[in-house]
């Protein structure tokens, strides 16, 4: 059975660093095809993408953030981290991450997310 | 970047309708990469649709996608109370990689 689970802070202050740890099981980040997905959700707005890893250690962001985030991978802890600097109010949102298989184009597995506000 | 235009925003329609969803591509999209997903309050989205029109795992067979270039459809042939949701397309783009459309409001009449 796959799981993902988001972990991190719920609340950081403007100008801090956010680091966001999804923690999976039930396939290996090392398999040829398999890739991990964030996505964040403004509460009340449409889902907006932000970045990907796949298992060849490719990583590719959205052009409108690409600047601030960073994402990483550890095989041996199947953990995916992404970091986002420079936070700011509007960057308050639930941030999920997915299971993206390569092969088949789509996210089949999500966590039930987690939420971040971003006030001082 | 591909955009992606969902229509309409909210769609207010009665248990036992028909629903039909639209997403439009700013520039063709492939059909094995636009997908569908269901997100109802408090919860994750669930992947409804991949490759365009395959459904996924345990899906009813009341969804159905449909579509190919810069038109997608999505059809629940008979609306259940529990298919009130949001639901986004989705597309996969190797430059930059993925965007999600606005999301459509299916929300009971």
């Amino acid at each position: 059975q796959v799981t993902l689970r988001e972990s991190g802070p719920a609340l950081v202050k403007p100008t801090q660093t956010l680091t966001l740890t999804c923690t999976f099981s039930g396939f290996s980040l090392s398999t040829s095809g398999m890739c991990v997905s964030w996505i964040r959700q403004p509460p009340g707005k449409a889902l907006e993408w932000l970045a990907r890893i796949d298992w060849d250690d490719d990583k590719y962001y959205s052009t409108s953030l690409k600047t601030r985030l960073t994402i990483s991978k550890d095989t041996s802890k199947n953990q995916v981290v992404l970091t986002m600097t420079n936070m700011d109010p509007v960057d308050t949102a639930t941030y999920y991450c997915a299971r993206f298989l390569y092969t088949s184009y789509y996210m089949d597995v999500w966590g039930k997310g987690t939420t971040v506000t971003v006030s001082s | 970047e591909i955009v992606l235009t969902q229509s309409p925003g909210t769609l207010s329609l009665s248990p036992g309708e028909r629903a039909t969803l639209s997403c439009r591509a700013s520039q063709s999209v492939s059909s094995s990469y636009l997908a569908w997903y269901q997100q109802k309050p408090g919860q994750a989205p669930r992947l409804l649709i991949y490759g365009a029109s395959s459904r996924a795992t345990g899906i009813p067979d009341r969804f159905s996608g449909s579509g190919s270039g810069t038109d997608f459809t999505l059809t629940i042939s008979r609306l259940e109370p529990e298919d009130f949701a949001v639901y986004y397309c989705q597309q996969y783009g190797s430059s930059p990689p993925d965007t999600f459309g606005q999301g459509t409001k299916l929300e009971i009449k």
